[in-house]
């Protein structure tokens, strides 16, 4: 069966505009957290999804990151007036509850 | 608060010889999970093994083991005859559940442990 899928695999954009990061998740997978590496570090946890809820956002960085999952499948991680700083490698896992998180390959976010 | 702590950033082995990745962690939690991930050239992080915090049983598959000691907090991952292939990023992770309810259980990861395997 498919795997985590993640689009685009790499997004390159300018101070200050508007992206957009898509993740299919395993199909039937409820859970589904986006995480974020920086260069020479592990993932950092940044937003949890039950079903269609955002049960869990704290690792949102501000208020520019927003994550949107309508119909409990595919979500969208969306960031505002990017930095420079935000650039990083975004990877989003889902999971059947307690199991292992099963991983994309990562969306890399690069900000000029 | 959790923590994992990889003390080691970077190990270079040469061909067949073991090799032990070491994680040392906190939490306050009685229930956790403990995992290790591997994350090859290609970016995409790999599962490779998940402890409950109640099974302090080590494990073995196949040249894979993990010895968990609660007693020292510590998860470590020992790589038998290394090959080439091995070369990775080891990640050490740590989750435990929500206490505000539903199933949440986002990881905590070390900073990693570069392996390099070389012929």
């Amino acid at each position: 069966g498919a795997g985590v899928s993640q689009t685009p695999s790499n997004k390159v954009t300018e101070k200050g505009k508007y992206v957009e990061l898509r993740c299919d998740p395993i199909s039937g997978h409820t859970a589904l957290y986006w995480y974020r590496q920086s260069l020479g570090q592990g993932p950092e946890f940044l937003i949890y999804f039950q079903g269609t809820g955002a049960a869990d956002d704290s690792g949102l960085p501000n208020d520019r990151f927003f994550a949107v999952r309508p119909e409990g499948s595919v979500s969208t991680l969306k960031i505002q007036r990017t930095e420079r700083g935000d650039s990083a490698v975004y990877l989003c896992a889902s999971s059947l509850t307690v199991g292992e998180q099963f991983f994309g390959p990562g969306t890399r976010l690069t900000v000029l | 608060a959790q923590k994992v702590t990889q003390a080691q950033t970077e190990i270079s082995v040469v061909e067949k010889e073991d090799v032990t990745l070491d994680c040392v962690y906190e939490t306050r939690d009685t229930t956790y999970y403990l995992f290790w991930y591997k994350q090859p050239p290609s970016g995409e992080l790999v599962f490779l093994i998940r402890r409950n915090s109640f099974d302090e049983q080590n494990e073995i598959s196949g040249r894979y083991s993990w010895n968990f000691q609660k007693s020292t907090s510590s998860f470590n991952f020992t790589i038998t005859a290394s090959q080439v292939v091995d070369s990775a990023v080891y990640f050490c992770a740590l989750s435990h559940r929500f206490h505000s309810g539903g199933s949440n259980y986002k990881l905590t990861f070390g900073k990693g442990t570069l392996l390099t395997v070389n012929p």
